[in-house]
């Protein structure tokens, strides 16, 4: 009920190619964040999306949340080098400060 | 920088032995989160405090154990260690309910 499903959860991409993540409620979300992990790294809050049909952009950054609430995507254009990681997104619980976490979506580029 | 930190950045040790982590949260966040990540997995949620409570339990095993004291900061108490502990273990704070958690660097955690 709670959960929230990501995919996929491996990208490999072509450096400059489009990459699309994507996350699926069963239930309405109050709001959905969206972190980025960088290899050896901790994962860095992006973005809080709350609003129904909600768009917002960071440089090559396109973050959606669904008009239902049910769903969201993160789609980053052009990836370069730097775009690298595991992008999770999460929900919050309504009873408390918990998160529930996607499972994440790896973005490799291929050499 | 995100404010939060953990300590040891590293720790190796033996099966059977008993380690405690520990994080200071950013100045002014009541809640700390605990999570585990094994290699190349995602996150898991261990257990979450507030302003010194326990508030929501994860995937907790029994030879887990956390407290927040009241300065805020928190300890991860692990014992009886198992090959399978080892992983990266974060520790995560807010200041709102379902907010922005902000991350500390992790300790990465080896069981030989």
């Amino acid at each position: 009920g709670q959960q929230v499903m990501q995919i996929p959860q491996y990208q490999h991409v072509q450096e400059g190619e489009d990459f699309t993540t994507y996350c699926n409620s069963s239930t309405t979300l109050s709001n959905i964040q969206w972190y980025k992990q960088r290899p050896g790294g901790h994962p860095v809050f992006l973005i809080q999306l709350v609003k129904s049909g909600e768009v917002k952009k960071q440089k090559r950054l396109t973050f959606q949340f669904g008009e239902a609430k049910k769903n969201s995507s993160l789609h980053i254009t052009a990836t370069q080098t730097t775009d690298v990681g595991t992008y999770f997104c999460a929900r919050d619980m309504d009873s408390n400060y918990q998160l529930i976490w996607g499972a994440g979506t790896k973005l490799i580029i291929k050499p | 920088d995100s404010g939060v930190t953990q300590t040891p950045k590293h720790l190796i040790t033996a099966t059977g032995q008993r380690v405690t982590l520990r994080c200071s949260p950013r100045s002014g966040d009541l809640s700390v989160y605990w999570y585990q990540q094994s290699l190349d997995q995602g996150l898991q949620f261990l257990i979450q405090y507030y302003n010194g409570e326990e508030r929501a339990k994860g995937n907790i095993l029994e030879r887990f154990s956390a407290q927040q004291f009241p300065d805020l900061h928190s300890e991860l108490n692990l014992s009886s260690l198992e090959l399978g502990d080892s992983a990266l273990y974060f520790c995560a704070s807010s200041s709102t309910r379902g907010g922005e958690q902000f991350f500390g660097p992790g300790t990465r955690l080896t069981v030989l």
